[in-house]
């Protein structure tokens, strides 16, 4: 069974960047499948941020594209996103998930909630 | 961007009987790429259907999905208590972005 697991802070200040990491357990990032990044705030709803093939090509949001960078981390069976710039609106809980398909997430983590405050 | 209505926004339904979600694209959903999630408080959504109607992995056969271009439909045969979740759909059909329908809360009457 797939696992993953978000970590990184819960509370970021407006106009820094927001910085977490994916553990993955039970599969090899390196071996397939896509990458990526969710969040879900009440404002908004869901919201996929972006993906990360297994080859290392990456998929963006482009509302988000701008601010937007995910990384794989294979030795470590990490992958990262990074938010620049970062703004109230950009409060939400953050999932990471394995994706069949560019966004078709069939292994999610618990999600983490960041919250951005000055 | 494809924008997704989802309808009804809640739905009051009694264990046993069946439901009928529907998602309606603002434009036609190249490839019927649609998928179907469900979500239940504090957790993360969970991939019942994609391409339209494909059950994924685990998914019990009361779920099934229909619909093409821009009229989707998720249908829960017979409810079990553990049906009653908030119900998202999503399109993957051509470029970024991919977007997601605000959702239908299936509730209890």
């Amino acid at each position: 069974q797939v696992q993953l697991q978000e970590s990184g802070p819960g509370l970021v200040k407006l106009s820094e960047t927001l910085s977490l990491t994916c553990s993955v357990s039970s599969y090899s990032i390196s071996s397939g499948y896509y990458w990526g990044w969710i969040r879900q705030s009440p404002g908004k709803g869901l919201e996929w941020i972006g993906s990360v093939y297994h080859s290392g090509d990456t998929y963006y949001n482009p509302s988000l594209n701008s601010r937007v960078t995910i990384s794989l981390h294979t030795p470590k069976n990490q992958f990262s996103l990074q938010l620049t710039s970062v703004t109230a609106a950009d409060t939400a809980v953050y999932y990471c998930a394995r994706a069949m398909v560019v966004v078709v997430f069939d292994y999610w983590g618990q999600g983490t909630l960041v919250t951005v405050s000055s | 961007e494809i924008v997704l209505t989802q309808s009804p926004g809640t739905l009051s339904l009694s264990p046993g009987e069946r439901a009928t979600l529907s998602c309606r694209a603002s434009q036609s959903v190249a490839g019927s790429y649609l998928a179907w999630y469900q979500q239940k408080p504090g957790q993360a959504p969970r991939l019942l259907i994609y391409g339209a109607s494909s059950r994924a992995t685990g998914i019990p056969d009361r779920f099934s999905g229909s619909g093409s271009a821009t009229d989707f439909t998720l249908t829960i045969s017979r409810l079990e208590p553990e049906d009653f979740a908030v119900y998202y759909c999503q399109q993957y059909g051509s470029s970024p972005p991919y977007t997601f329908g605000l959702g239908t809360k299936l509730e209890i009457k």
